[in-house]
């Protein structure tokens, strides 16, 4: 059974930082594009980036371009965004995903639990 | 960036009512459509890709239909676990985009 378990999220102010990490079992990690989708309370889903398998293609919305960071450690079975330069429109519930496949046009198959981020001072 | 307009935003309905939303893309996204459904507090989970492929294990009542831009998701006999918002989704180009979701609720 695949399972994401993700974690991380927490009250931080404006400007600050953020890693979120998202552990992945029930399935062979390497082999799957891996993104993150978050979710501004009330609102609807908006995608925020996604890395290739092998960890070497990494792509991003431009609203946090230059800023968030994906990465992923195939050894431990793990997904990480670190989020940098924190805004308060970054507030939301983020979720990891594990697309269909090991590309980024894929859908996404299994969602992670979620884990809420507040930027406020 | 490829717009995803869904309607209608909100859906009262009855048990055993069939539901209809609908999903126009700004572009033709060929059939690189998903619908996924989020019940409160949940996850999104994936119900249909590839515009009408059902995943494995949705029932059958789910389906969906439509290519280039113009996309169909019907609930062919509504259920009480069926109250949920539903989302539509393109992976034909990034940034990948959703649908402002439609609310499914009981009359």
């Amino acid at each position: 059974e695949v399972q994401l378990l993700g974690s991380g999220g927490d009250l931080v102010q404006p400007g600050g930082s953020l890693r979120l990490s998202c552990a992945a079992s029930g399935f062979t990690f390497s082999s799957y594009a891996m993104g993150w989708v978050r979710q501004a309370p009330g609102k609807g889903l908006e995608w925020v980036s996604t890395i290739s398998g092998t960890g070497r293609s990494t792509y991003y919305a431009d609203a946090v371009k230059g800023r968030f960071t994906i990465s992923r450690d195939n050894s431990k079975n793990t997904l990480y965004l670190q989020m940098n330069s924190l805004r308060a429109e970054d507030t939301a519930v983020y979720y990891c995903a594990k697309h269909l496949g090991p590309w980024t046009l894929q859908p996404f198959d299994n969602w992670g639990q979620g884990t809420l981020v507040t930027v406020s001072s | 960036d490829v717009q995803m307009t869904q309607s209608p935003s909100s859906l009262p309905a009855s048990v055993g009512d069939r539901v209809t939303i609908t999903c126009q893309a700004s572009h033709d996204i060929t059939n690189y459509l998903n619908w996924y459904q989020q019940k409160p507090g949940k996850a999104p989970k994936l119900l249909i890709y590839a515009a009408s492929n059902l995943e494995t294990g949705v029932p059958s009542r789910f389906s969906g239909s439509g290519s280039g831009t113009d996309f169909t998701f019907t609930i062919s006999s509504l259920q009480p676990e069926d109250i949920a918002t539903y989302f539509c989704q393109q992976y034909d180009n990034l940034p990948l985009t959703f649908g402002g979701g439609t609310r499914v609720e009981i009359k």
